[in-house]
């Protein structure tokens, strides 16, 4: 069975721009989730879709948004970049059920650089 | 929200050794997880241990719930172990939403 995939696996922007980084779940999994990892910060959980709804959310800004699929592949966006966002970006999959206390599985991530 | 400790956070072995790392949390949890981060930066499933003990060949891990806290053996360590180890939870009445420790770097040396 495949894993979870992510594309791009890296990523350049500018200040101002925005970006769009697509996760792909393993077969039959309904659950996305992204998760931010920067040095200084560790790792942070950005939102979970479950089943093309946005069931948990984080603690960051409106720039951050996202969205899921009917086949469970989610995109997630961020708007008017700014140097801070620069990091590693993973997404996780889970849940044939929706029930709590599942296995995480995590994709190579995309990492991005804000110039 | 919850915290999730490790310790240490710096380790230097030399091959051969033995080595255990800590996850102290501070609430009840449904789910908890070793990752082990490869230099490319991918998250490597080691165990899904909410409670009780686990084996994987040369790695190990318990967690005792009820006490709040995990641990990850590491026996005859090799070159290959080295990276940073991670221990994440999902507390309870959540679903798929991990709180990540900040990790022990390891670095394992000829």
């Amino acid at each position: 069975k495949a894993g979870v995939t992510q594309t791009p696996r890296y990523l350049i922007k500018t200040r101002g721009q925005q970006v769009t980084l697509s996760c792909s779940p393993i077969s039959g999994h309904r659950s996305v989730s992204w998760y931010q990892q920067t040095p200084g910060q560790g790792l942070q959980f950005l939102f979970e879709y479950f089943s093309e709804t946005q069931r948990n959310k984080g603690n960051f800004p409106g720039r951050f948004s996202g969205r899921q699929f009917s086949n469970s592949r989610s995109e997630m966006n961020v708007s008017t970049l700014e140097l801070g966002d620069s990091a590693l970006y993973l997404c996780a999959s889970s849940s044939l059920i929706g029930a709590t206390g599942e296995t995480q599985y995590f994709g190579p991530g995309t990492r991005l650089l804000v110039l | 929200g919850i915290q999730v400790e490790q310790s240490p956070p710096d380790l230097i072995l030399q091959e051969g050794a033995n080595s255990t790392l800590r996850c102290n949390f501070s609430d009840s949890v449904n789910n908890l997880q070793w990752f082990h981060q490869n230099p490319w930066g991918q998250l490597i499933n080691l165990f899904y241990i909410p409670s009780g003990t686990k084996q994987n060949g040369r790695l190990s891990a318990t967690t005792v719930a009820t006490e709040r806290y995990s641990l990850l053996y590491i026996s005859s360590s090799q070159t290959t172990d080295s990276g940073v180890y991670f221990c994440a939870v999902e507390p309870t009445g959540t679903a798929s939403k991990l709180t990540f420790g900040t990790g022990t770097r390891l670095q394992v040396t000829l």
